[in-house]
C-alpha cells in the first residue's frame, strides 16, 4: 500500500526567506508525485507534479520540487516566500490509475 | 482551462434529510471524477471513484448506500448524502480528470453542516 508522510505539521517562515517542505513516500513501483496548495476554505491547486524524466520539477508560483528515489522523498522548495504563500500544502502519491493518497499536510505561516 | 466547480459551496441541513452536491467540469470532459472528504485540519480521504456511465467504486469503509454517487454525463457528477447526521458534517471535495494518465483538477469544495 502506498503512503505519504509530511513530517512537519507547521512551519513558520519570514517573508523573503526560503522555504522547504518535506515529503516522504512509500510506494512499490515508480510513483507519480504531486504537490498541492490549499487556501482556507478552498479546494486544492496543483503546484507541480512528477511522472518521469528530470528529477527537478518546476511548478507554478516559483515552487520547485526534487524527486530523490534513494531517499523516497519529494521535497518542495521556494527560494523567497511571499505573504500570499501562507496556506496548507499537501504532498500526494498516485497509483497507476491516478488514485491519490495524500499526506497530512503542512501549514505554512509567513511572518512579516 | 481545466476548471471544476462545485455547488453548493456550503449547506446546512437538519439531521435525517438528504443533501445533493454537484461537481462539474466546466471546460473539459471528465471521464473520471473523484470524491474526497476532509475533516478540519486533516488531509483528504478518498471516498469513491466515479467513471462516466458506470457505478462508482467506493473505498473501504465508505458506505455506498449512505453516499450515493452518480456520474451521468462527462461533465457532471453528484454526491448525495442520504439521511445525513451530524457526523457527516465535513468538507467534501471533488476532482475530475479527462482520462488516462491525466492530472486531477479539484473543485473548490462544499462545506456540509448537519444540525
Amino acid at each position: 500500500a502506498q503512503s505519504v508522510t509530511q513530517p512537519d505539521i507547521h512551519i513558520t517562515v519570514s517573508e523573503g526567506a526560503s522555504l522547504e517542505l518535506r515529503c516522504n513516500y512509500s510506494y512499490g513501483a515508480t510513483p507519480y508525485l504531486f504537490w498541492y496548495v490549499q487556501s482556507p476554505g478552498q479546494g486544492l491547486q496543483l503546484l507541480l507534479k512528477y511522472f518521469s524524466g528530470d528529477t527537478l520539477v518546476q511548478g507554478i508560483k516559483g515552487f520547485e520540487a526534487e524527486f530523490k528515489r534513494s531517499q523516497s522523498s519529494f521535497n518542495l522548495r521556494k527560494p523567497s516566500v511571499h505573504w500570499s504563500d501562507a496556506a496548507e500544502y499537501f504532498c500526494a502519491v498516485g497509483e497507476d490509475d491516478y488514485k491519490l493518497s495524500f499526506g497530512a499536510g503542512t501549514t505554512v505561516t509567513v511572518r512579516a | 482551462g481545466a476548471v471544476v466547480s462545485q455547488h453548493p459551496s456550503r449547506v446546512i441541513c437538519k439531521s435525517g434529510t438528504s443533501v445533493k452536491i454537484e461537481c462539474r467540469s466546466l471546460d473539459f470532459q471528465a471521464t473520471t471524477m473523484f470524491w474526497y472528504r476532509q475533516f478540519p485540519k486533516q488531509s483528504l480521504m478518498l471516498m469513491a471513484t466515479s467513471n462516466e456511465g458506470s457505478k462508482a467504486t467506493y473505498e473501504q469503509g465508505v458506505e455506498k448506500d449512505k453516499f450515493l454517487i452518480n456520474h451521468a454525463s462527462l461533465t457532471l457528477s453528484t454526491l448525495t448524502v442520504t439521511s445525513a447526521h451530524p457526523e457527516d458534517s465535513s468538507f467534501y471535495i471533488c476532482s475530475a480528470r479527462r482520462g488516462g494518465r491525466e492530472t486531477q483538477y479539484f473543485g473548490p469544495g462544499t462545506r456540509l453542516l448537519v444540525l
